[in-house]
């Protein structure tokens, strides 16, 4: 059973680099999902995707962010002119209907 | 979706039950309980969900009020590899993400 996977696990970059995720969901799922958890907190909801179409993002996704899921399969979150309070780890998580969702690993970006 | 009350920390002997409670008074109608765990460094993971009746599985025991105002999620015999934090998330069946809170820090002690 593979579950969700994510690339990289760890990235550090500096301040004002752009960075890419990438995530891949279990593989008949066709629900997406992305948050990001800064330390001591709980995960937050940045986006979702059904199948190919984005069909909601949190406020907390500035324009620096982008989110993609061309073929409804694997999913890419970007992070363009990164700044230090971007440094969390970054959660994807996939399901088959809205009750369970199984989360990946997560990324751990650091902004030095 | 309705929020949710956690004491932040709980300690529990090992082998013994973990009961972790979670208040959720402004519950409405069709929304369901969900818990999720997650050990340092890792994903959540789902263990279980309600809507009204207890529920029970392979990893854990969920107890809801007969008013539906709080829940509590027992593990019924606690092991060193449950210490992790416990979200519970009340969530509507229309609502297309989950909303976590802060969770208990379950720690199980030897």
């Amino acid at each position: 059973d593979t579950g969700v996977s994510q690339d990289p696990r760890h990235k550090i970059t500096k301040r004002g680099q752009n960075v890419t995720f990438r995530c891949d969901p279990i593989s008949e799922h066709n629900r997406l999902y992305w948050y990001r958890q800064t330390l001591g907190q709980g995960p937050e909801f940045l986006t979702y995707f059904q199948n190919e179409a984005q069909l909601e993002k949190s406020r907390l996704l500035s324009d620096r962010f982008s989110a993609e899921r061309p073929k409804g399969s694997f999913s890419t979150l970007e992070i363009q002119r990164t700044e230090q309070g971007d440094s969390a780890m970054y959660l994807c998580a996939s399901s088959t209907n809205m009750n369970i969702l199984h989360f990946g690993p997560g990324t751990r970006l650091t902004v030095t | 979706d309705a929020k949710t009350t956690q004491p932040p920390s709980m300690d529990c002997a090992e082998g013994r039950a973990a009961n972790l409670p979670c208040n959720h008074s402004t519950i409405s109608g069709n929304e369901y309980v969900y818990w999720y765990r997650q050990i340092h460094s890792q994903g959540p993971q789902y263990i279980i969900h309600g809507l009204k009746n207890n529920e029970t599985n392979e990893m854990a025991s969920l107890i809801i009020t007969e008013d539906r105002k709080s829940s509590t999620l027992i593990l019924p015999h606690a092991t060193l590899r449950d210490t992790a934090v416990y979200y519970c998330i009340v969530r509507g069946t229309s609502a297309r993400q989950l909303t976590f809170g802060s969770g208990t820090q379950l720690t199980v002690l030897p």
